[in-house]
């Protein structure tokens, strides 16, 4: 069965600092990967997602991840963070053939100090 | 174009009661997801509706059972509410195959 690990429960940087949220998953196929982010008391809005191609994928607010198949890694990265980067990151799994039933991690908590 | 809204936003229950919780899809997306995320932890798939027929099922007790209709939209039952179903339902819609999900903001289900 598919899984997702998100080794950081907890992570804090300065803003400014540049950002790496780790993420490995469990899958026997070529997976479909997914950065996704909630605010408190949110839903989940996405990041980015990774389907196939060029394994180096942009997102939206200047996030970017890379897909390494050799190391069941796909790891969030930012150059410098800013204040309302704040908030839970979660990296998910599809299922082969249709991203519709995601397998989440158990997300990532980032606090941004001044 | 309005994203995903589900309601009520947020429900007081007792144990043994039932919930009805609702889901408008984005505009042209067929498919339905159910996702049950418990404080703290990430969401955890219950159900897939595409074009009103059941596409995928998570491991939840058959007091768990949803259903979509012509317009797309989707309704999640809960029967016999028990303490350990507190948590933030979230609802997700995408196009067909391969298309991400876009997920609402949730219903915050508080059972006492």
């Amino acid at each position: 069965a598919q899984s997702v690990t998100q080794p950081d429960i907890h992570i804090t940087v300065s803003e400014g600092a540049s950002l790496e949220l780790r993420c490995n998953y469990s899958y026997g196929a070529t997976p479909y990967l997914f950065w996704y982010v909630q605010s408190p008391g949110q839903g989940l809005q996405l990041l980015l997602k990774y389907f196939s191609g060029d394994t180096l994928v942009q997102g939206i607010k200047g996030f970017e991840a890379e897909f390494k198949r050799s190391q069941s890694s796909f790891n969030l990265r930012k150059p410098s963070v800013h204040c309302s980067d704040a908030a839970e990151y979660f990296c998910a799994v599809g299922e082969e053939g249709g991203g519709n039933k995601l397998t989440f991690g158990t997300g990532t908590q980032l606090k941004v100090e001044l | 174009d309005a994203g995903v809204t589900q309601s009520p936003t947020h429900l007081i229950k007792t144990r043994g009661q039932q919930v009805t919780l609702r889901c408008s899809p984005i505009s042209g997306h067929k498919s339905v997801s159910w996702y049950q995320q418990v404080l703290g932890q990430g969401p955890q798939f219950i159900f897939q509706y595409y074009e009103k027929e059941e596409r995928g099922r998570g491991n939840f007790p058959d007091r768990f059972s949803a259903r979509q209709f012509p317009n797309y939209s989707s309704e999640l039952n809960v029967n016999a509410l028990l303490l350990g179903d507190s948590a933030l339902y979230l609802c997700a819609s995408s196009q067909e195959g391969n298309q991400p999900q876009h997920f609402g903001d949730g219903t915050r289900l508080s059972i006492l």
